[in-house]
C-alpha cells in the first residue's frame, strides 16, 4: 500500500514569491495534517482536516498561508508571499480518524 | 494549552549501555505516541500507547505510559549504533502535539 506522498521534495524560492505543496494521503485516511518542522525542533501543527473540513487551523498564519482539501482526499498548502522565516520542512501526515499518524517524506522549503 | 516536554534533548551514549528518555505533558490524555526520525528523513511510528499502564516493546526499545503522572518513558537497552536518531513523543489531545525531540547518538 502506498504511503503518504508529498511534492515537491525540495523547493528554493526568493522571498515574496508564492509556493505550493501537495499531499496525497493514505487511501481511506479521513484525517490529514500539515506540520511545519524547523531545524532541530519537533513538528508544529499548522492545520488538521477531517475529510474536507478544516477542524483545527488555529496555528496557521492566515495572512500568508492557505490550505485546502478538495473532495476530502488530496490537499495543498500555499504560502504567498513567502518570508525568510518560512524556511522549514513541511510535513503532511494522515490517520484513520484520531490515531497513529503516518508521515510523508516532507517538502523542504528554502526562502532566499 | 497542551505542552509536551522531553528530556534530555541530547543524549550521547556508549554501545551496550542502558538509558531512559522522558516525556511529560501538561493536560490529561491517554493517547501517546513515539516516533523516530533519521537525519533528512520523515517520522516513523514506533509505539502507540493508548491506556494507563500501557507498555510496548520492540527490540531494544520499550515504551510505557503513566497517565496519572502524565509521563511516558522510552527505555533503551544495550544500545547499538543503529539506534542513533531523533526520538519524538507526541500527545493526542484533539490535536497531535509533539515534543522537541531527543537526539540520540550511540558511540562504539
Amino acid at each position: 500500500e502506498a504511503g503518504v506522498v508529498q511534492s515537491p521534495r525540495y523547493k528554493i524560492i526568493e522571498k515574496k514569491q508564492p509556493v505550493a505543496f501537495w499531499c496525497n494521503p493514505i487511501s481511506g485516511h479521513n484525517t490529514l495534517y500539515w506540520y511545519r518542522q524547523n531545524l532541530g525542533q519537533g513538528p508544529e501543527l499548522l492545520i488538521r482536516y477531517e475529510n474536507e473540513e478544516a477542524v483545527d487551523d488555529s496555528q496557521l498564519p492566515k495572512d500568508r498561508f492557505s490550505a485546502e482539501r478538495l473532495k476530502g482526499v488530496d490537499s495543498t498548502l500555499k504560502i504567498q508571499p513567502a518570508e525568510l522565516g518560512d524556511s522549514a520542512v513541511y510535513l503532511c501526515a494522515s490517520s484513520l480518524k484520531a490515531g497513529e499518524l503516518f508521515f510523508g517524506e516532507g517538502s523542504r522549503l528554502t526562502v532566499l | 494549552e497542551l505542552k509536551v516536554e522531553q528530556n534530555p534533548l541530547f543524549l550521547s551514549m556508549q554501545e551496550g549501555k542502558n538509558y531512559t528518555i522522558y516525556c511529560d505533558y501538561s493536560t490529561t490524555s491517554d493517547r501517546l505516541y513515539w516516533y523516530r526520525q533519521d537525519p533528512g528523513k520523515s517520522l516513523e511510528s514506533l509505539f502507540v500507547l493508548l491506556s494507563n499502564g500501557a507498555v510496548k516493546q520492540e527490540g531494544r526499545l520499550m515504551a510505557s505510559l503513566d497517565t496519572k503522572a502524565r509521563l511516558s518513558t522510552l527505555h533503551i537497552t544495550a544500545a547499538v549504533h543503529d539506534l542513533s536518531a531523533t526520538y519524538f513523543c507526541a500527545v493526542d489531545n484533539n490535536d497531535m502535539r509533539f515534543g522537541a525531540g531527543t537526539r540520540l547518538t550511540v558511540k562504539p
